[in-house]
């Protein structure tokens, strides 16, 4: 089975404050993908990579960045963080054979910015 | 560029009886159309999908949906459905060609009455 993990389930910090959300996937998938997800909205793609090192901007990229420094890895990174930045995260891997890949996802991060 | 237009917000349905679910797309190329699952307090899930050939697609749980060219549809239907199917359910589709992202609809909230 593939499995997602995201380091955090919760997480509460400031405004201002330099946020690290990491999630790693164990089938050696080439894509992963950010998203965050607000009631009414859906999910939405902030970045995603298709290979270590890359990474392509999503729809809503705005205040966020990512790393890519192995396979199995991509961290989202929010330099100064916001109270519109509180929301559920959501990190997806799928193995980029081909299009129409299933993407599988984690469990969510539930960030909360004061 | 394409979208994905999930009218219904909330269905409420009695346990035991169908249910269908509308998704609708709009997009100048093919697309790839999925539809995926969140259980309270977790990830999605792949409930099904379409890339090509039959229209009518059967999923995991008893769901299936039906690929409608002309009506540019993708409605998810189950003939009776259970408490554990209480969920809420995201519509998405891709391109069939250049990357993998999805765009996704802004979700329906299945509640079922006992």
């Amino acid at each position: 089975d593939v499995k997602v993990t995201q380091s955090s389930r919760y997480l509460v910090k400031r405004t201002g404050e330099k946020v690290f959300l990491e999630c790693v996937q164990d089938m050696d998938h080439e894509n992963m993908f950010w998203y965050r997800q607000d009631p009414g909205l859906g999910l939405r793609l902030i970045y995603f990579s298709y290979d270590v090192k890359m990474k392509e901007k999503g729809d809503i990229p705005e205040g966020y960045s990512v790393s890519r420094e192995k396979k199995e890895r991509f961290s989202l990174i929010l330099e100064s963080a916001s109270t519109n930045q509180t929301s559920m995260y959501l990190c997806a891997s799928s193995p980029g054979t081909s299009l129409g890949d299933t993407q599988y996802f984690g469990p969510g991060t539930r960030l909360t910015v004061l | 560029a394409q979208s994905v237009t999930q009218l219904d917000s909330q269905v409420p349905v009695f346990e035991e009886a169908p249910v269908e679910l509308r998704c609708n797309y709009s997009s100048s190329v093919s697309v790839y159309l999925f539809w995926y699952v969140q259980y309270p307090n977790q990830g999605l899930q792949l409930l099904l999908k379409y890339l090509s050939g039959s229209t009518l697609v059967k999923g995991i749980n008893g769901f299936e949906a039906e690929f409608n060219k002309s009506q540019t549809s993708f409605h998810l239907r189950k003939p009776s459905v259970h408490i554990s199917d209480t969920a809420e359910y995201f519509c998405a589709a891709s391109s069939n060609f250049g990357n993998e992202k999805l765009t996704f609809g802004t979700g329906t909230r299945l509640t079922i009455i006992p």
